[in-house]
């Protein structure tokens, strides 16, 4: 099993709402990713888990909040988005966080903000 | 400081004709390079990569890059381009951690 997998694909959610955005993977890797892509643009990264600990936050705002339950798993928490923060939300992962390694996507969780 | 560069926004080709995606790159220490693909809507998958050994680096759908350290180069080539890769493209440098994407080049293959 290559693959990243993410849910929702879409999710249209108020500036008001609290939402989650997940994401999945069993390849037994060890560092997982969170990356905002806007259109036509190189993806950002915004949050690095390394052995299920948080170890690079991109200087986020705090409405988005990820969450590494266990290995397999990552989440984002979302509350209080602005507009602005419509993208596609990609989930990576990558075997080993020395930079040598390649990262696996998922196909991205399309948000909308209202 | 890591960094890529991707002077082309855009690259054109008809089918059938070689293709190459060009990068630069900028970085302390060895060089771990990568090339992504991105078709709509969809994440990125990954081509190829350079660590150490052979410059010449063979891929993912008949894709191989160049690895010219003196020109501080790796350009993405396929001999004979598809429709089906029109697509954007994205260099990467792969750091402690982090991989630093250049600004993309999309790339149309006409039939």
């Amino acid at each position: 099993d290559t693959e990243v997998t993410q849910t929702p694909k879409h999710l249209v959610m108020g500036m008001t709402n609290k939402k989650s955005l997940k994401c999945e993977q069993h390849m037994g890797h060890r560092a997982m990713y969170w990356y905002k892509q806007k259109a036509k643009k190189p993806p950002e990264l915004m949050f690095v888990y390394s052995y299920e600990k948080l170890s690079i936050n991109e200087s986020v705002p705090s409405r988005f909040s990820p969450e590494c339950p266990n290995s397999s798993l990552l989440n984002l928490h979302l509350h209080a988005l602005q507009p602005e923060d419509s993208a596609l939300y990609l989930c990576a992962s990558s075997q080993e966080v020395t930079g040598d390694t390649e990262a696996f996507f998922g196909q991205g969780t399309r948000l909308t903000v209202v | 400081a890591q960094s890529v560069a991707q002077p082309e926004d855009q690259v054109n080709v008809a089918e059938g004709n070689p293709l190459t995606v060009k990068c630069t790159y900028s970085v302390s220490g060895n060089p771990y390079l990568f090339w992504y693909v991105q078709y709509p809507n969809r994440g990125l998958q990954f081509l190829l990569k350079y660590i150490t050994g052979d410059n010449l680096v063979k891929g993912s759908y008949g894709f191989e890059a160049e690895f010219n350290k003196s020109q501080t180069s790796f350009h993405l080539k396929k001999p004979s381009a598809l429709v089906s890769d029109s697509a954007l493209y994205f260099c990467a440098v792969g750091n402690f951690n982090k991989f630093y994407f250049g600004s993309g080049t999309k790339l149309n293959v006409k039939p």
